[in-house]
């Protein structure tokens, strides 16, 4: 079965410092894959998406980076992390087409101090 | 930017009543999709309904689409404490590799 895996849960970062979440997906072959950024009590802010090893589309101009070095392996990284970057993070895959919705990740809780 | 908008922003039920919350959106769709997040927690895809579909069931689940009026709604029938959850919903647009999500609606059901 299809699974999505997305870690740390928690995360506590001074500003200025790296960051780097992965996100994995097993039991599918070439999914798109997605981070999105959820502020408190708002909808999704799509971050990234990308459609196969190496590409990646870049919705904002902001602090963060995404790559996929691996056909199942989707990172979300930053330099130096801003206080803006606090967030909740989720990662998501989908097949593609029409018929098909997103699974996500259980997300990431990202606090920039 | 933000296509679909649910309404209303938030409900709050007693447990065994129905809960319907609705959604607008403005571009024509392939198809558009109800989503359920848990606080805390990522979402869960509840159902997806085609452009072409007007009705769709899944357990205590409804979900209509109303292409003319771009609009669609989600009812939960017979609802309980556990539904007790924030609900989006999200488009796929013609021509386009991503979903567009609305602002959500958050539901309490008090038992």
């Amino acid at each position: 079965s299809q699974t999505i895996h997305q870690w740390p849960a928690t995360l506590v970062q001074p500003v200025g410092s790296p960051l780097s979440l992965e996100c994995t997906v097993e039991g599918t072959s070439n999914p798109n894959l997605y981070w999105y950024r959820q502020a408190a009590g708002r909808g999704l802010q799509l971050l990234f998406y990308s459609v196969g090893i190496g590409q990646i589309s870049s919705e904002v101009p902001q602090n963060l980076s995404a790559s996929r070095p691996q056909d199942r392996q989707f990172i979300l990284s930053s330099k130096k992390l801003l206080l803006s970057d606090s967030g909740f993070y989720l990662c998501a895959w989908s097949v593609g087409g029409i018929n098909y919705g997103y699974t996500f990740g259980s997300g990431t809780r990202l606090t920039v101090v | 930017s933000q296509q679909g908008e649910e309404d209303p922003q938030a409900l709050s039920i007693q447990e065994g009543e129905n809960a319907t919350m609705n959604c607008s959106y403005k571009t024509s769709i392939n198809n558009l999709q109800w989503y359920r997040q848990n606080s805390g927690r990522g979402l869960v895809h509840l159902i997806l309904i085609r452009s072409n579909e007007r009705e769709k069931h899944s357990g205590r689940l409804r979900v209509t689409l109303d292409t003319s009026k771009k609009s669609s709604s989600l009812l939960i029938t017979a609802s309980r404490a556990a539904d007790t959850a924030s609900y989006f919903c999200a488009t796929d647009v013609l021509n386009n590799r991503k979903l567009i999500w609305g602002l959500g609606t958050s539901l309490a059901v008090n038992p």
